[in-house]
């Protein structure tokens, strides 16, 4: 059963440290994308990759956030420096570009919390 | 630009009630269409779609949405809901074509009471 992974599930951290969460794509997947779920503003869109290329990252804060893929099987987002703000769920998706019937694969998420 | 509305932001039903997820979305061009369900502490799960074709689809756990272009709606419906529906449901928007990027709804708190 193909999944999309994610790590840490948690992690607390204080304000001002970094924070890296990773993602492992379902393979063969060429598509990959990070979200931010807050009550206040539901999901947010941050990065959007394909074929490990970055196509869109406008929904990022660019001065703390990066987000890269450094091989098919991965990709990162970091926050440096984490501020209290941040604190959310970020989850990873991907999907196959040019099959919308297939949609797009969520992760089980990261929950952040920035003291 | 597209975007979903999600009239509910929270629906409480009985047990094996019928409930309907109503979802509305603005797009000047065609779209397809999703509904994702999210269980509590998880990711989101691919509940239906619409692509093209019958504008009524079925999707898994007895759940079934109609497109109707008209309205451009897209509303959630499922006959006779279980305690283990209970759940946040999103309704979401893709345009057709080149731009894969889903534009989601605010979320429907589903609550299933016994």
């Amino acid at each position: 059963d193909a999944r999309v992974t994610q790590t840490p599930r948690h992690k607390v951290t204080e304000m001002g440290q970094e924070v890296t969460m990773r993602c492992q794509p379902i393979l063969g997947h060429n598509t990959v994308f990070w979200y931010r779920q807050t009550m206040m503003q539901g999901l947010e869109l941050l990065a959007y990759f394909r074929n490990r290329a970055p196509l869109d990252d406008s929904g990022m804060p660019k001065d703390r956030f990066s987000a890269e893929m450094p091989d098919a099987t991965l990709a990162t987002l970091k926050i440096q420096p984490s501020e209290p703000r941040d604190s959310a769920v970020y989850f990873c998706a991907s999907g196959l570009e040019g099959i919308p019937q297939i949609g797009q694969y969520f992760g089980p998420g990261t929950r952040l919390t920035v003291l | 630009a597209q975007s979903v509305t999600q009239l509910d932001s929270q629906v409480p039903v009985f047990e094996e009630a019928p409930v309907e997820l109503r979802c509305n979305y603005s797009s000047s061009v065609s779209v397809y269409l999703f509904w994702y369900v999210q269980y509590p502490n998880q990711g989101l799960q691919l509940l239906l779609k619409y692509l093209s074709g019958s504008t009524l689809v079925k999707g898994i756990n007895g759940f079934e949405a109609e497109f109707n272009k008209s309205q451009t709606s897209f509303h959630l419906r499922k006959p006779s809901v279980h305690i283990s529906d209970t759940a946040e449901y999103f309704c979401a928007v893709r345009v057709r074509g080149s731009n894969y990027k889903l534009t989601f709804g605010k979320g429907t708190l589903l609550t299933v009471n016994p």
